[in-house]
């Protein structure tokens, strides 16, 4: 059980264009989704906190008019990475927290974006 | 605001050599501990948690972590390793009653070598 999937796997876009990656909880429902950033061999960096049904919470130095995330249904979550740039490239990782409460987060299994 | 540290980028181990990657938190409030291993371009798989309770915790895989609050540390150990344990493993802690947000080590690197 709590499997989390994430659409596409992989993706290459262009300078200035838009890419969603979307974000599933399979077999659970979650209230709370966490997008994070991950650069080579470095850490996560939480980007943001997103509620179903509310507006996203962000962390300090991320913008938010850049990466828009919409959190429609307690299964669903998206990033929308707009007008991308090189520096956006990055591996990027959604998790959910089950609605049941429990403590662990279950991690996609990330979107390697690759902005040419 | 709480914090983990993992102070070794790398640990390598022979295969069937127990097996210790470090971590130390710091929090204000009673941690809540996590360990995660990462394969190569994939997610974060959950190993194990300490919320309350016996100070060892014992997880996926074969692995085990000992919570010491005197020390603030959270070692993940293993008795004996595989080559298959290879990946990168991440500490993180939130604090009770905070966010259910978690905050990363920086990741150590674990080589099991034949």
């Amino acid at each position: 059980g709590a499997v989390v999937s994430q659409h596409p796997s992989r993706v290459i876009c262009k300078s200035g264009t838009s890419v969603k990656i979307e974000c599933r909880s399979l077999d659970f429902q979650a209230t709370t989704m966490f997008w994070y950033r991950q650069f080579p061999k470095k850490s996560l960096m939480l980007m943001a906190t997103s509620n179903e049904g509310s507006k996203a919470t962000y962390e300090q130095g991320v913008e938010k008019d850049k990466f828009l995330i919409n959190h429609a249904s307690l299964t669903l979550s998206t990033l929308t990475v707009t007008s991308a740039h090189p520096e956006d490239s990055s591996f990027y990782i959604c998790s959910a927290r089950d609605i049941l409460g429990s403590y662990e987060q279950y991690f996609g299994p990330g979107t390697r974006l690759t902005v040419t | 605001a709480q914090s983990v540290a993992q102070p070794e980028d790398q640990v390598n181990v022979a295969e069937g050599n127990p097996l210790t990657v470090k971590c130390t938190y710091s929090v204000s409030g009673n941690p809540y501990l996590f360990w995660y291993v990462q394969y190569p371009n994939r997610g974060l798989q959950f190993l194990l948690k300490y919320i309350t309770g016996d100070n060892l915790v014992k997880g996926s895989y074969g692995f085990e972590a000992e919570f010491n609050k005197s020390q603030t540390s959270f070692h993940l150990k293993k008795p004996s390793a595989l080559v298959s344990d290879s990946a990168l493993y991440f500490c993180a802690v939130r604090v009770a009653d905070s966010g259910y947000e978690l905050n990363f080590g920086k990741g150590t690197s674990l080589l099991v070598t034949p």
